[in-house]
């Protein structure tokens, strides 16, 4: 099966801290996003990863940053958090190609900014 | 006007069943399109692709009309575990995912 896993479950920070989440998959999949799901807007794409040291910004990049040195990790960096950066976040994995599309997630991270 | 609309729900209906939802996308270039189930507090996960002639996986069915592009859900026979939200996903030239539809079966 694959796992896609999540540094934290529950995180809460304070306006202008860095804060970094932490992805890793063990399927060797090339591909990895970063999502945000808040209510009543489903799941809006941050940023994606097609292959290491590669990124490509999603619909809502402002205020986030990411980092993929390794193949298992995708990492998503807020520079200096704020109170609408308040959130779940959600990471995903998949293959390339035909299956590009089927994303296996990890369980979220919730973050609350105060 | 969002580019995948779902009705939010929540539906609410006893064991046994038959429920159907639907999902709207705007863009007519859409090439595939997907439903995946999010339990309460999990993580979203892959129910099913949808295929132009429509497709069958058990007690759910879906199907697609290109011509009014929207896609639709339904599941026969409803089990209390079949409560949780349902999610559109329609792939252009990116994953786009609709707000999901909620759905709770009573006993």
């Amino acid at each position: 099966d694959v796992k896609v896993t999540q540094s934290s479950r529950y995180l809460v920070k304070r306006t202008g801290e860095k804060v970094f989440l932490e992805c890793v998959q063990d399927m060797d999949h090339e591909n990895m996003f970063w999502y945000r799901q808040d209510p009543g807007l489903g799941l809006r794409l941050i940023y994606f990863s097609y292959d290491v040291k590669m990124k490509e910004k999603g619909d809502i990049p402002e205020g986030y940053s990411v980092s993929r040195e390794k193949k298992e990790r995708f990492s998503l960096i807020l520079e200096s958090a704020s109170t609408n950066q308040t959130s779940m976040y959600l990471c995903a994995s998949s293959l390339r190609g035909l299956s590009l599309y089927e994303q296996y997630f990890g369980p979220g991270t919730r973050l609350t900014v105060t | 006007r969002k580019e995948v609309e779902q009705d939010p729900g929540p539906f609410n209906v006893p064991e046994g069943a038959t429920v159907a939802f639907n999902c709207t996308y705007s863009n007519s270039a859409s090439q595939s399109f997907f439903w995946y189930r999010q339990d309460c507090r999990k993580e979203p996960k892959l129910l099913m692709s949808v295929y132009s002639s429509g497709n069958e996986d058990g007690r759910f069915t879906a199907q697609l009309n290109r011509a009014s592009q929207y896609i639709s859900l339904l599941i026969r026979d409803s089990k209390l575990s079949d409560s949780a939200t349902y999610l559109c996903v329609v792939r252009g030239g990116k994953l786009i995912f609709g707000q999901g539809t909620e759905l709770s079966v009573k006993p």
